[in-house]
């Protein structure tokens, strides 16, 4: 299993708010390693989404929040739309594992 | 614009080699450590090895180590990723990626994230 934890799914009608958690440990999250947000469609390059645990790259929409706290992290997407319809991914660093460390994914679905 | 274009990807034997390519263009590539991760599908996201801006650092994850080579070559801007002695949990996509921030001081490097990623190399090893 993944070393970060997320829910495999998560879903919300159009116009809702959904939240994405990712829980990791003293080694890695709480160890104050930032967290960071990927994106993944099917047969398309990952989008960096959240870097350094609330930072949004240029043309990221100021929908998508990151927030960390303690071991730690979460995604929300406000005002879902149907091109949100994706898996994400939280990532950080493992000071014991000496790796990125993943969560295992989550799938948003836009009812 | 920054691009990222893997190829290289194929079926393969258990047992056998395959060598991936990552073309770069549109940032200063000798400038940047970078990344192989790779996508298994139903298991999500692993990074696999990382290699410093001026080659002379690698990193693996424990799975591949002894089996595959990361390597660059930055007057081609190029990023590659030899696998050998593969087996079928070797199946995934496979990204090049860079860390724009990654870094070593003291004999410590240090690993952050990643911004721009390629659009994947499919790899199946299957008899």
């Amino acid at each position: 299993q993944s070393v970060l934890t997320q829910p495999p799914s998560v879903s919300g009608a159009p116009g809702q708010r959904v939240t994405i958690s990712c829980t990791g440990s003293s080694s890695n999250i709480g160890a104050g390693n930032d967290v960071h947000w990927y994106q993944v469609v099917p047969g398309t390059a990952p989008k960096l989404l959240v870097y350094v645990n609330f930072n949004r790259p240029s043309g990221v929409p100021d929908r998508f929040f990151g927030s960390k706290s303690g071991t730690s992290a979460s995604l929300a997407i406000t005002g879902l739309q149907a091109e949100d319809e994706a898996d994400f991914y939280c990532q950080s660093y493992d000071n014991s594992l000496n790796t990125y460390v993943f969560g295992g994914g989550t799938k948003v679905t836009v009812l | 614009e920054v691009q990222l274009v893997e190829s290289g990807g194929g079926l393969v034997q258990p047992g056998g080699s395959l060598r991936l390519s990552c073309a770069v263009s549109g940032f200063s590539f000798s400038s940047y450590w970078m990344n192989w991760v790779r996508h298994v599908q139903g298991k999500g996201l692993e990074w696999v090895a990382s290699i410093r801006y001026d080659g002379s650092e690698k990193h693996y994850v424990d799975s591949v180590k002894g089996r595959f080579t990361i390597s660059r070559d930055n007057a081609k801007k190029s990023l590659y990723l030899e696998m050998n002695s593969l087996s079928g949990e070797d199946t995934a996509v496979y990204y090049c990626a860079r860390d724009p921030d990654a870094y070593c001081s003291g004999g410590t490097c240090f690993f952050f994230y990643f911004d721009f990623w390629g659009q994947g190399a499919p790899v199946t090893v299957s008899s």
